[in-house]
């Protein structure tokens, strides 16, 4: 069965520095991997996915993750974080033969001033 | 930018009582979902609803939910008979063809309340 790992519930940065969140998943084949973010009273909006092809995937906000299948990961990066940044983040996992998204428990950012 | 919109943002209901959670999907998008997250916890799937009929659903999604796609533009989900383990934020999701995009795009939620 499919299933998704996010290790850090919360993370706080300062404005400017790099962020990295962190996703590792479980499952038999290539997966299909998804970063979501979640600001307050807002939906889960996509930042990125990947299904193939090149292992590192930009996605919108400058946000960047590189699909690792050696160490099962799919960890999220931005080189320079900015205030409006701060929301919640969730990992999810798909997979070919099904339309369902495996979530994450998420991320926490916190970015102080 | 076309969104997913979800009505009502908060309902509150007594336990026992029917609840219809109300979705309109992207106007072109044809594969609809509902998640939910209750409190704390992870964002779970419920359902998938492709062609008019459910593809596919959770052990989550037993006989008490059921999903319609009424009108061609809104997507409910109805809960026949509330438990207090109900409460939770219920988000709809849609996808203009899922096995191309691989994209779903979710609603702002509904938080259903029971008490």
């Amino acid at each position: 069965a499919q299933s998704v790992t996010q290790p850090d519930i919360h993370i706080t940065v300062s404005e400017g520095a790099s962020l990295e969140l962190r996703c590792n998943y479980s499952y038999g084949a290539t997966p299909y991997l998804f970063w979501y973010v979640q600001s307050p009273g807002q939906g889960l909006q996509l930042l990125l996915k990947y299904f193939s092809g090149d292992t590192l995937v930009q996605g919108i906000k400058g946000f960047e993750a590189e699909f690792k299948r050696s160490q099962s990961s799919f960890n999220l990066r931005k080189p320079s974080v900015h205030w409006s940044d701060a929301a919640e983040y969730f990992c999810a996992v798909g997979a070919p033969d099904t339309d369902k998204l495996i979530f994450g428990t998420g991320t926490r950012l916190q970015v102080f001033p | 930018e076309p969104e997913v919109t979800q009505t009502p943002s908060h309902q509150v209901t007594q336990m026992g009582q029917e609840v219809i959670l109300r979705c309109v999907p992207i106007s072109n998008h044809l594969y609809f979902y509902w998640y939910r997250q209750i409190l704390g916890q992870k964002v779970e799937f419920l359902v998938s609803f492709y062609n008019n009929e459910i593809s596919e659903k959770s052990e989550i999604f037993d006989d008490q939910f059921s999903v319609e796609r009424p009108d061609g533009s809104n997507f409910t989900l109805k809960i026949r008979s509330t438990k207090l383990e109900d409460s939770a934020m219920y988000f709809c999701a849609s996808s203009e063809d899922w096995e191309i995009s691989y994209e779903q795009y979710f609603g702002p939620g509904t938080r259903l309340t029971v008490t």
